[in-house]
């Protein structure tokens, strides 16, 4: 059964640090990974979405890299800044049965003071 | 484009009572899933629907939840006598893919319940 896990469970750096968001799973058996952003309050936002064959995506700030083998993803979000608080949530699609639905890790929710 | 849609935002009944809650996706996209987001348990998986097959009910709670999507479209999510522990945020996502194709999911700003 696959299991996803986020450490750690919060953070809170100062503006302009950079950071990394872990993310483990426990089988390495996946079709891809997808990084997602949630404000309070709000809905989930995609951010990258890493395939199987692929070990990272960029998008401005946010790289996401994947290390299938160890079950690991990382999420680096250089130079953060306020806006970037929020909690992030890593996913991986579940093939036990028909679905293809998400296995979500519980989150890291993240502040960054000013 | 427009994304999903849900409705309503905020949802607050009594024990027992009905609610319906519905989902637009995504133009075009043929794969729908509902997930619950509750207070301490992170999102799990409710129903999976993939353009006019029958759906995936393995992650529904119990049978006091139901689901439909009408015309490949638009989906209702159904709770029969509410209960207290059915108090979360519904989330609803369409994409391109599906089982053997999966794609970004784009998820919809969910649905706060409060059963009181």
């Amino acid at each position: 059964k696959q299991e996803v896990t986020q450490i750690p469970a919060a953070l809170s750096v100062p503006e302009g640090e950079n950071l990394v968001l872990n993310c483990s799973f426990t089988d390495s058996a996946i079709y891809n990974l997808q990084w997602f952003r949630q404000d309070p309050g709000k809905g989930l936002t995609s951010l990258l979405l890493i395939q199987s064959s692929q070990r990272e995506q960029t998008s401005g700030r946010l790289n996401a890299s994947l290390d299938k083998s160890s079950g690991r993803s990382t999420l680096y979000i250089a130079a953060s800044q306020p806006g970037d608080s929020a909690t992030y949530l890593c996913a991986v699609p579940y093939y036990g049965g028909s679905q293809g639905n998400l296995i979500f890790g519980k989150g890291t929710k993240l502040s960054v003071k000013p | 484009g427009a994304g999903v849609s849900q409705s309503p935002s905020n949802k607050v009944t009594e024990k027992g009572k009905d609610v319906e809650l519905r989902c637009d996706p995504i133009s075009g996209h043929t794969a729908l899933y509902w997930y619950r987001q509750s207070l301490g348990q992170g999102l799990e998986f409710l129903i999976y629907f993939q353009g006019n097959s029958a759906p995936d009910k393995s992650g529904l709670p119990s049978d006091r939840f139901s689901a439909e999507r009408t015309g490949g479209s638009v989906s209702t999510l159904t709770i029969q006598r509410t209960q207290q522990e059915d108090s979360a945020v519904y989330l609803c996502a369409s994409t391109h893919g599906g089982r053997w194709a999966p794609d970004t999911q784009y998820f919809g700003p969910g649905t706060r319940l409060t059963v009181l």
